[in-house]
């Protein structure tokens, strides 16, 4: 079946914008969620769209989503060198109960 | 403070042996999960439970066992059938589906 796609490494330079692209699978899709994992460590929730939504801002942080291609984006402002970390997007597809669909993650390195 | 904790950190086993992994969540969800990440990977669902006494396999069960007797726990047990254990372990909890919140990860070695 399909799957929830990330590229799977982005290198940007401290203080430059990430963009973090993300495709989904079910147009029909809730909610879409950021996650961000630090090495080591767990997941921790960034952002989330509602569907009905076209952008959402929350600081640093620029979630646009495109429906019709069911596409997701993540742009993070003035990337510092602490927002080293792999960012999962994950859906919520509309026959799955509920659960969960992660993409594979991308890596972002931020060099100094 | 309210938040998922996972015990231990780093786990070693035998081959042969069981060990059992620890989850515990005081936010108040009814929905528990488990995850195994492997290097560079994303995560693989193992087993959920939705509500207590009730759970679900999910993408990768087999070799692996798990109980919901609390509301607040969700024990993983993986067993000696799992041939391939070595993994980082992630437990995550949410309401009722949907945003889900993550432990800090146990990471499991076969010696």
């Amino acid at each position: 079946g399909e799957d929830v796609e990330q590229s799977l490494f982005l290198s940007v330079r401290e203080g430059d914008s990430s963009v973090i692209n993300c495709t989904y699978t079910d147009s029909s899709s809730t909610y879409l969620y950021w996650y961000k994992q630090e090495p080591g460590a767990g997941l921790q929730l960034l952002t989330y769209i509602f569907s009905n939504m076209d952008m959402k801002q929350d600081q640093r942080l620029t979630v646009l989503l495109n429906k019709k291609d069911k596409h997701l984006s993540l742009r993070i402002a003035d990337t510092q060198t602490g927002d080293s970390a792999i960012y999962f997007c994950a859906e919520i597809p509309y026959n799955a109960g509920n659960m969960l669909t992660f993409g594979g993650g991308t890596r972002l390195m931020v060099k100094p | 403070d309210g938040g998922i904790t996972q015990s231990p950190k780093y786990l070693f086993r035998k081959e042969g042996q069981n060990v059992t992994l620890s989850c515990e969540q005081n936010l108040n969800h009814d929905a528990m999960y488990w995850y195994r990440q492997d290097p560079g990977q994303g995560l693989r669902l193992i087993y959920y439970s939705q509500i207590v006494n009730d759970f679900q396999k999910g993408d990768i069960a087999e070799g692996y066992s798990v109980s919901r007797e609390k509301k607040e726990s969700f024990p993983l047990t993986v067993t000696s059938a799992q041939k391939n254990p070595t993994a980082f372990y992630l437990c995550a909890s949410s309401w009722d589906g949907g945003m889900q919140f993550f432990g800090p990860g146990t990471r499991l070695t076969v010696l």
